[in-house]
């Protein structure tokens, strides 16, 4: 099992636009969770999704939407990207939501 | 809303030594709590979560909730350990909420 793949691993884009971030999770977890890592700090929560549904939402704008489609796989949307949103991009999957296993990341670039 | 607290950027302890890395959380309720571990080019990895009670490559954490603390430790430290270590709470069953997560620890054990 190659764990949990993002794609793409690494991003540019320049302010105003959006972006779509995919993730697959480990075969078998229903439950997908994405994180934003700025660079110094710690992984901050953003969504989770669970068969299909959305369980949990951080403190971020409305700018940021997430799905799970029926293979459980997830994708991550930016709209009118900040300067700020640069950061590394988390998703974990988990069979039941505790224990998480995280994917290697998309770094996002907003220039 | 949770918080977790970890107030060394920075650890530097030599090969043998005996290492602990301070985690501390504000939450009123049970909450779950973990240590992950990122090595150099690797990705987010659990290390640790109180439930499970194990020591795992040598290291242990006991949950005091008296004082709201959750530190790592291990009693001789190995060059294999130098890595970042992030604690991490979950304050809903199934993590409904996420992870809330330290701006982590840099821990380098010399040789």
């Amino acid at each position: 099992d190659a764990g949990v793949t993002q794609s793409p691993t690494h991003l540019i884009k320049t302010r105003g636009q959006h972006v779509t971030l995919r993730c697959s999770p480990i075969s078998g977890h229903k439950s997908v969770s994405w994180y934003q890592q700025v660079l110094g700090q710690g992984p901050q929560f953003i969504f989770q999704y669970y068969e299909k549904e959305e369980r949990g939402r951080g403190n971020f704008p409305d700018r940021f939407s997430a799905r799970q489609f029926p293979n459980y796989s997830s994708e991550l949307n930016v709209n009118a990207l900040l300067l700020g949103d640069s950061a590394l991009y988390l998703c974990a999957s988990s069979f039941t939501g505790n224990e998480q296993f995280f994917g290697p990341g998309t770094r996002l670039t907003v220039l | 809303a949770q918080r977790v607290t970890q107030p060394e950027k920075l650890l530097s302890v030599f090969k043998g030594a005996p290492v602990e890395l301070k985690c501390n959380y504000s939450y009123s309720g049970s909450p779950e709590l973990f240590w992950y571990v990122q090595y150099s080019r690797q990705r987010l990895q659990l290390l640790l979560r109180h439930i499970s009670r194990e020591s795992i490559k040598g290291f242990t954490a006991d949950l005091n909730k008296g004082e709201t603390s959750f530190h790592l430790k291990k009693p001789f430290a190995q060059e294999e350990d130098s890595a970042m270590y992030y604690c991490a709470l979950s304050a809903y069953a199934g993590g409904a909420d996420g992870l809330t997560f330290g701006k982590g620890t840099h821990l380098i054990i010399q040789p």
